[in-house]
Formats: structure tokens, C-alpha cells, sequence
């Protein structure tokens, strides 16, 4: 199976700062890789797909980059709606597994 | 609007059954697989499996293979996922997704999903 990690686990930032994640998978799985941004008590909601294609409606704001291994999902200024927890997931091959969160909180 | 409608909330004994359901609209039911996913309180997401609408065919994480079933009924848009000896660990919301693929852009991703049926086994 291919393991997913993610860092940092958790961030405190400021609304306008710049924020970055980073998701590193076991093995390559080319560009078959999902972000996915999850408030409390919802379902997690599709952002970036396919490593670096922005979901329709999503803010421009967001931004994913990366392919072999080595993901990236930025926020270039973060706005108060942003405060959420921030999963990655490969779609190469099943099991479809994700990565543990990054949580973004106020600082 | 494509979307996903749950069953709602459960609450179970250890070693009894749930089954979840996931109401479709907005697109053609048979065109796209049906993904489960669940996530403990305070935890990450966890995939489950998948389902093809159209054939019927299944595909299970190694961990729930022999206890949980993914089926369909077409005539109605709904899929459902039935996991069979629940203990306590199996406390958690369970998701069903759209698994959207294509292949052009070698990619494949879960948009949308359900709202989440949270089921509690509990003595």
C-alpha cells in the first residue's frame, strides 16, 4: 500500500499570511493526487485534483504543485474561511489512502 | 446539482450490522463508482472501498474485507455500504463519495460527497 504523510501537522497562522503543506507519498504516484479541505462537522470538500487542477469554484487563492512523490498545496493569503484541516489523498491505486491532516488555525 | 443524501444516524450493539445509505441525484447513477470513507471523531479519513454502479463490482481496504458489502439498487440511485460484526472501534461518521475519473488527465478524484451518517456502537 502506499503511505501518505503530511506536514506540518498543524499550523497557526495570521489572516493574510502566506501557507504551505506538504504531502510526500511512499512510492510515485505521478500526479494522482487530491487536496481536500474539511471544516468541523462537514464532509470534506474538493480543492485541488490531479496535482495541480483547480476544482471549479474553488478560490484562486489555492494553489497545488508537485508530481513522483512531492506535493504542495499553497494558500497564498490566508482569509478567515480558510481555518480547516487540510488532507491530501493519492488516487493511483487503491486503497485510495490520505494523508493525516494538516490543521490551520488563528494565531 | 449533483449530490449525495445519507441515511441518517445509528447506534448499534457490538456485534450487530449497519447499513448506510447514499440517495444519488443530479447525474446518471451508473456512471461513476461510489467510494465509502469514514473518519473516527477527531481523526483522519479512512477509505473503505469502492463500488461500480453499473456492474456491481466491489473493491475493499484490506482491513474491512470479510465484514463490510457495498451494493446498489439502481432503479432508485442508491448505493449502500453494510458493515457486518461492529465493535467499538467502529464508531465513526461514514462518507460516500462520487469517484469522478479521466483518464486524459490521468486523474481521478471524490467529488461531491454525502453529508456523513454517523454510527455509534455502544453497549
Amino acid at each position: 500500500d502506499i503511505q501518505m504523510t503530511q506536514s506540518p501537522s498543524s499550523l497557526s497562522a495570521s489572516v493574510g499570511d502566506r501557507v504551505t503543506i506538504t504531502c510526500r507519498a511512499s512510492q510515485s504516484i505521478s500526479s494522482y493526487l487530491n487536496w481536500y479541505q474539511q471544516k468541523p462537522g462537514k464532509a470534506p470538500k474538493l480543492l485541488i485534483y490531479a496535482a495541480s487542477s483547480l476544482q471549479s469554484g474553488v478560490p484562486s487563492r489555492f494553489s497545488g504543485s508537485g508530481s513522483g512523490t512531492d506535493f504542495t498545496l499553497t494558500i497564498s493569503s490566508l482569509q478567515p474561511e480558510d481555518f480547516a484541516t487540510y488532507y491530501c489523498q493519492q488516487s493511483y491505486s487503491t486503497p485510495f489512502g490520505f494523508g493525516p491532516g494538516t490543521k490551520v488555525d488563528i494565531k | 446539482q449533483v449530490q449525495l443524501v445519507q441515511s441518517g444516524a445509528e447506534v448499534k450493539k457490538p456485534g450487530a450490522s449497519v447499513k448506510v445509505s447514499c440517495k444519488a441525484s443530479g447525474y446518471t447513477f451508473t456512471s461513476y463508482d461510489i467510494n465509502w470513507v469514514r473518519q473516527a471523531t477527531g481523526q483522519g479519513l479512512e477509505w473503505m472501498g469502492w463500488m461500480n454502479p453499473n456492474s456491481g463490482n466491489t473493491g475493499y481496504a484490506q482491513k474491512f474485507q470479510g465484514r463490510v458489502t457495498m451494493t446498489r439498487n439502481t432503479s432508485i440511485s442508491t448505493a449502500y455500504m453494510e458493515l457486518s460484526s461492529l465493535r467499538s472501534e467502529d464508531t465513526a461518521v461514514y462518507y460516500c463519495a462520487v469517484a469522478v475519473v479521466v483518464a486524459a488527465l490521468r486523474a481521478n478524484w471524490f467529488d461531491p460527497w454525502g453529508q456523513g451518517t454517523l454510527v455509534t456502537v455502544s453497549s
